[in-house]
């Protein structure tokens, strides 16, 4: 089992349209969490952190679970230019920072 | 441009030669992390470097690789009698301690 799973899609969705994605951790000692893109044959950028309290930044909505282990982020008003790979990712402060990413869920979003 | 910088951003070589990718990181940071992705799948962690120390490597990390980081700025990570499975894209992310990895673009290895 892999140790962030993710619905790899793809999610094929219109403009304008609301499109969630979930994500579970199976290590309890992750203590930081995050959205990553990755445009196709690009590198990964930082989208957002995920906060226990939940988080928010502009059209971008990230949730954090740590009892179900569970994270997921809702794009609202979806763009064309959102058509990417959602890459969640855990860390461990005491393991370097090392980032373990999900396999990604692609999103395709249609005129 | 002041970004991670990552050279050749492609490489295609033959089974059983060695190569070596350099990891420019953003200047002022002290960690250093090299990834490798392959097709469908995220990146997975390889190694990392605390200014030149190397801190911490994956089992995914055969004898057949090496990673230096001298000076602690810039790394380089070396391949040797490379083979069918190493083909990957290799990335390197820099960060200052407990803050967030800025990836470079990447070096696409070929093995032929």
């Amino acid at each position: 089992r892999k140790e962030v799973e993710q619905d790899p899609g793809p999610f094929n969705v219109p403009e304008g349209a609301t499109v969630a994605f979930n994500c579970t951790y199976s290590n309890s000692a992750s203590q930081s969490f995050f959205w990553y893109r990755q445009d196709c044959r690009k590198e990964p950028k930082l989208l957002m952190s995920v906060y226990s309290s939940g988080n928010e930044d502009g059209r971008f909505t990230a949730q954090l679970n740590r009892a179900s282990q569970y994270i997921s982020l809702l794009i609202r008003d979806s763009k064309l230019s959102d058509s990417a790979t959602y890459l969640c990712v855990v860390s461990r402060t005491g393991a370097g920072n090392m980032l373990t990413f999900g396999g990604g869920t692609r999103l395709m979003v249609k005129p | 441009d002041t970004g991670v910088s990552q050279n050749p951003r492609h490489k295609i070589t033959k089974r059983g030669q060695n190569v070596t990718f350099r990891c420019d990181p953003i200047s002022e940071h002290n960690r250093l992390y090299w990834y490798r992705q392959t097709l469908g799948q995220g990146p997975e962690f390889l190694t990392y470097f605390q200014n030149e120390a190397q801190l911490e490597k994956s089992r995914l990390l055969s004898d057949r690789f090496s990673a230096e980081r001298p000076k602690g700025s810039f790394s380089t990570l070396e391949i040797q009698r490379t083979e069918q499975g190493d083909s990957a894209m290799y990335l390197c992310a820099s960060s200052l301690i407990n803050q967030p990895q800025h990836f470079g673009d990447g070096t696409r290895l070929s093995i032929l």
